[in-house]
């Protein structure tokens, strides 16, 4: 199973939008409801902030919101903050009942 | 407050054996698939194992099948990954995650484990 492919880097200004892709196969991304997103400061473990392609855990930020179409996922993070300068990771359940990730993301706050 | 605690990481050498243990908190241990998801520098993130909430039904990636074996003492509240026939390129950072609907709700700190001769 190869991993999905996400940018290396996405970078934004402060009170921008930015969007990271995830883009799978029919075998991942395009054929399952069950995308999540990870974000992951340098040092620490990762925080489930998407799961099930769109929604968010109690407590995450309106800012994050996840979509998808066909065999590619997205990640939006709106009216960008210092604090979501991070890496970021997407992952979604397989047809073979596995789990594969994203090469992940790093978000630059310029 | 949830936690989920690993331990047992360490140096092993090529062809050893290790086995890592996560003890869970705070929530109903029994209740919740657990899974193990590791991580490297070049690889980035990569999912191991889940396991059932009673144990009965485990999941492997095809890069450790074989040779891991994950397992659960729900009277424990600890999920186990006994891993054998290590190579160098499991060398990574371990984190037992807790499952919420196919995702991970809670991790742990990691445990490195390093394969080396």
């Amino acid at each position: 199973q190869s991993a999905l492919t996400q940018p290396a880097s996405v970078s934004g200004s402060p009170g921008q939008s930015i969007a990271i892709s995830c883009t799978g196969t029919s075998s991942d991304v395009g054929s399952s409801n069950h995308v999540s997103w990870y974000q992951q400061h340098p040092g620490k473990a990762p925080k489930l902030i998407i799961y099930d392609v769109t929604n968010r855990p109690s407590g995450v930020s309106d800012r994050f919101s996840g979509s998808k179409s066909g065999n590619t996922a997205s990640l939006t993070i709106s009216g960008l903050q210092a604090e979501d300068e991070s890496d970021y990771f997407c992952t979604s359940y397989t047809t073979t009942r596995t789990y594969v990730f994203g090469t992940g993301t790093k978000v630059t706050v310029l | 407050e949830v936690q989920v605690l690993e331990s047992g990481g360490g140096l092993v050498q090529p062809g050893g054996s290790l086995r890592l243990s996560c003890a869970a908190s705070g929530f109903t241990f029994s209740r919740n698939f657990m899974s193990w998801v590791r991580q490297t520098p070049g690889r980035g993130l990569e999912w191991v194992s889940s396991i059932s909430k009673s144990g009965d039904a485990t999941y492997y990636a095809d890069s450790v099948k074989g040779r891991f074996t994950v397992s659960r003492d729900n009277s424990k509240n600890t999920l186990y990954l006994q891993m054998n026939g290590l190579r160098a390129e499991d060398t990574a950072v371990y984190y037992c995650a807790k499952d919420l609907l196919w995702s991970w709700d809670y991790w742990g700190q990691g445990t490195l484990v390093t394969v080396s001769s």
